[in-house]
């Protein structure tokens, strides 16, 4: 069945580059969908940040799109999510999933990313 | 955008039937028929259990269903089980973005 696993640093000091990527398993990225990331803030709500075609067009929450890069890499299989000035607020989990679209079918188990000196 | 709007909690006994709002606007839940739920159980991540507004995904129990009048999208869970008691979200597509909910968090009595 279709997987999808986060993976990448879990501690990020302030004003540097958080970057994650999600490798998926059992779809081949390149046959279509969207693929997209969303976060959740300790003890808060889900917030999306973007999702990326599988050809490479991208859809970005118009509060974080100054700061966000979303890319995918067909050859591994994987997406990539770059945000970068990050502040203590963008600590949360990180979830992949796919987009189907406009709703989100498959999700990633999240990776808790904490932002601290 | 913002936010949609959900109730912060709603409660039920095993059995009874409750019903989950999700408020948003007419560039959002009301211009498009993208609305999703989602339950989160503590430490898990997010499942999908109605997309288009009222679909039920594979595997998902006919006990939980969706409909939308106007800018209010709902999900309804009847037949409440213990299981059932989780955190859920509504979700719509806004015309590029997605918006999600804030959340409403059921308990089961």
């Amino acid at each position: 069945q279709v997987q999808l696993q986060e993976a990448g640093p879990g501690l990020v000091k302030p004003s540097e580059t958080l970057s994650l990527t999600c490798t998926v398993s059992g779809y081949s990225i390149s046959s279509g969908y969207y693929w997209g990331w969303i976060r959740q803030p300790p003890g808060k709500g889900l917030e999306w940040i973007g999702s990326i075609y599988h050809s490479g067009g991208t859809e970005y929450n118009p509060s974080l799109k100054s700061r966000v890069t979303i890319s995918v890499d067909t050859s591994k299989n994987q997406f990539s999510l770059k945000l970068s000035s990050v502040t203590a607020a963008d600590t949360a989990v990180y979830y992949c999933a796919r987009d189907d679209p406009w709703y989100f079918d498959l999700w990633g188990r999240g990776t808790l990313v904490t932002v601290s000196s | 955008q913002s936010a949609l709007t959900q109730p912060r909690s709603v409660s039920g006994s095993p059995g009874q039937s409750v019903t989950i709002s999700c408020t948003g606007t007419s560039s959002d839940v009301g211009g498009y028929n993208y609305v999703s739920w989602y339950q989160q159980h503590p430490g898990k991540a997010p499942k999908l259990m109605i997309y288009d507004v009222s679909k039920r995904p594979s595997g998902v129990p006919d006990r939980f269903s969706g409909s939308k009048s106007g800018n209010t999208a709902s999900l309804t869970i009847s037949g409440l089980q213990a299981d059932d008691e989780a955190d859920y979200y509504c979700c719509s597509y806004a015309g590029s973005p997605r918006v999600f909910g804030g959340g409403t968090k059921l308990t089961v009595l």
